[in-house]
């Protein structure tokens, strides 16, 4: 079935210092991946994503890469903040209503 | 002004109880969905709906009834409340497939 393999499950990073988050999908007829991120008590918010037909998208400290023929998709975030700690999920989705999420990563920064 | 609000924020209730949550969108979004996420913050979906019509169930217990009245709401009722059921429940729109979510702030439900 689908499934989408996301690593590591916990990431300590020093304030300044970058950050990256892996997710491996299994179904090849995914063709939109989001990233969100889940704050204590909330709900996930969208943080960037990315269709098949794009390799790479920046916003500001965050880029996401998309390798579609290893079906690997990847999070950096850069210059980490405080603000920046919280659990990250990527995700994926074929166009049929349904989206396969990721295990999570719970981010921690270190000032 | 809220994107996707449901209510209560909490449910305590004892186990065999029938209980409801409720959420509504007004971003004006075709899609909505219902998902679970367990103590390990695993998200699970379990309904999608379009245009009021049911698009997506995900092997959900048949416990678990959602109804949409309009596009703008998406309520789910479960029956014969068991201690598995314990969990947050998260309600999201889209606007259509392949979209960005919205996601509310989550129902957490504690079975006694």
């Amino acid at each position: 079935g689908e499934n989408v393999e996301q690593h590591p499950s916990t990431l300590s990073v020093q304030e300044g210092d970058s950050a990256v988050i892996k997710c491996t999908y299994s179904d090849s007829a995914s063709n939109y991946f989001p990233w969100y991120k889940q704050e204590l008590g909330k709900g996930p918010q969208l943080i960037i994503d990315i269709r098949s037909n794009v390799g790479e998208k920046k916003d500001q400290r965050i880029a996401v890469t998309l390798n579609k023929t290893a079906k690997h998709f990847s999070l950096h975030i850069t210059e980490t903040q405080p603000e920046d700690s919280a659990v990250y999920f990527c995700a994926a989705s074929g166009g049929t209503y349904k989206y396969i999420f990721g295990t999570g990563t719970r981010l921690k920064v270190l000032a | 002004d809220t994107a996707v609000s449901q209510t209560p924020k909490y449910l305590v209730t004892q186990m065999g109880n029938d209980k409801s949550i409720k959420c509504e969108q007004n971003l004006g979004h075709d899609t909505m969905y219902w998902y679970k996420q367990d103590s390990k913050k695993f998200l699970k979906i379990m309904f999608s709906y379009n245009n009021k019509e049911l698009i997506i169930n995900e092997t959900v217990p048949n416990r678990f009834s959602p109804k949409s009245p309009d596009k703008a709401h998406l309520n789910l009722h479960i029956n014969s409340l068991e201690l598995g059921d314990s969990a947050v429940y998260f309600c999201a729109s889209s606007q259509q497939a392949n979209q960005p979510q919205h996601f509310g702030d989550g129902t957490r439900l504690s079975i006694l």
